[in-house]
């Protein structure tokens, strides 16, 4: 069975930053590119990055492009999302979810607070 | 980057009546496109992707229709548990692969 466990959400500042990892289990971790999407209180879902199977390609939304890099460790099964100069806009829950092509499978997601 | 836009923004039906959702693209997106859904406290689900073909487990009262750059998504008829609000993807190009706003399907 497939399982993805987001962890590392927090309340941080403005300026501030913040580490996202997605534990994923049930499949073989580095045959498939992952993502970060978010989706800001009662609002609808944004794609926020991707990287692929093997680390060497990632893409980024406009919105956190320079801000935000994404990771990946395939010994430990775990994908990252390393957040820096946070802005209150950036306040989300915070979902990864593996790719093939679409978005098959879904963490259930890590809430990001940005304020002061 | 492909603009998607859904319509209408909230859908009001009776349990057991038919919802056709619409999901437009700013340019062609082929049969590249998934729908999804999200239920309130939950993480989103696939339910159709290729514009028609649905994920595995989802009922076959769920159909997706359309290419290039109109789509649909039809419920044949509304059980409780499809209540929710309703997300279209384009997937043809990274970056971005975006998503309409969402159509919220709600009981009348």
């Amino acid at each position: 069975e497939v399982q993805l466990l987001e962890s590392g959400g927090d309340l941080v500042q403005p300026g501030g930053s913040l580490r996202l990892s997605c534990a994923a289990s049930g499949f073989t971790f580095s045959s498939y590119a992952m993502s970060w999407v978010r989706q800001a209180p009662g609002k609808g879902l944004e794609w926020v990055s991707v990287i692929s199977g093997n680390g060497a390609t990632s893409y980024y939304a406009d919105s956190v492009k320079g801000r935000f890099t994404i990771s990946r460790d395939n010994s430990k099964n775990t994908l990252y999302l390393q957040m820096n100069s946070l802005r209150a806009e950036d306040t989300a829950l915070y979902y990864c979810a593996r790719v093939t092509s679409i978005l098959d499978y879904w963490g259930q997601g890590t809430l990001v607070t940005v304020s002061s | 980057e492909i603009v998607m836009t859904q319509s209408p923004a909230t859908l009001s039906v009776s349990p057991g009546e038919r919802a056709t959702l619409s999901c437009r693209a700013s340019q062609s997106v082929s049969s590249n496109l998934a729908w999804y859904q999200q239920k309130p406290g939950q993480a989103p689900r696939l339910l159709i992707y290729g514009a028609s073909t649905r994920a595995t487990g989802i009922p076959a009262r769920f159909s997706g229709s359309g290419s290039g750059t109109e789509f649909t998504l039809t419920i044949s008829s509304l059980q409780s548990e499809d209540f929710a609000v309703y997300y279209c993807q384009q997937y043809i190009n990274w970056p971005p692969r975006t998503f309409g706003g969402g159509t919220k399907v709600e009981i009348k």
